[in-house]
């Protein structure tokens, strides 16, 4: 079955940076776009960035340009979320999604359990 | 710009049905969207797809209960036959080009 499993969260001081990990497995990874959601203390989703199934495209959020940066290793059938210049706004669980991009739609069919970063000092 | 309105709360009493509403922003109501339910302290879980003439398809295991449907920028999500565990956060989403959008969700309680 499809699992994704996120990790490297944590307590992190304002400035610091800090990499999240997805490891995907029951399904062929190198085949499919990932996204970054997270979920803010009592607050509703926002999407965070994408990767194409080949790493060839990245689109991000734009209040987390220049400072985050997506990436993933077909190999290893894991995504990376590296976040720099973390500030207090940034505390949230992060969500890595499976994506079903086929005939127009584009949603995610399968997500994680989440991690959670805490920026604080 | 891309838009999405959900109520923030709802509730109705256990063993009846509820709808819920995503509202598309001006200009995008020819949109399809996907909904969400994320229950208490677990990540969220693919419902479903609802196209623009109302036609959906559902995730891996979703029961029968849930349905969909659509009515010019609108689409709905109907849970009938109510259950506790029904209780949840409900978020529609929309895509762009390269962006995903999220409505503010709606919180369902099941009296």
């Amino acid at each position: 079955q499809v699992q994704l499993v996120e990790s490297g969260g944590g307590v992190v001081q304002p400035g610091r940076s800090l990499r999240l990990s997805c490891v995907a497995s029951g399904f062929t990874f190198s085949t499919y776009a990932m996204h970054w959601v997270r979920q803010a203390p009592g607050k509703g989703l926002e999407w965070v960035a994408v990767i194409w199934y080949d790493g060839s495209s990245k689109y991000y959020a734009d209040f987390v340009k220049g400072r985050f940066t997506i990436s993933r290793d077909n190999s290893k059938k894991t995504v990376y979320l590296q976040m720099n210049s973390l500030r207090a706004e940034d505390t949230a669980v992060y969500y890595c999604a499976r994506v079903y991009s086929r005939d127009g739609y584009n949603y995610a069919d399968y997500w994680g359990q989440g991690t959670l970063v805490t920026v604080s000092s | 710009q891309l838009v999405l309105t959900q109520s923030p709360s709802a509730s109705a009493s256990l063993g009846a049905s509820v709808k819920l509403t995503c509202t598309l922003s001006s200009g995008h109501s020819n949109y399809a969207i996907a909904w969400y339910q994320q229950q208490p302290e677990k990540g969220p879980r693919f419902l479903m797809r609802v196209n623009i003439d109302g036609s959906h398809t559902k995730g891996d295991g979703i029961p029968d209960r849930f349905s969909g449907s659509s009515s010019g920028a609108e689409r709905y999500l109907t849970i009938s036959s109510l259950q506790s565990e029904d209780e949840a956060d409900y978020y529609c989403q929309i895509w762009g080009t390269d962006l995903w959008v999220f409505g503010g969700g709606t919180k369902l309680t099941v009296l």
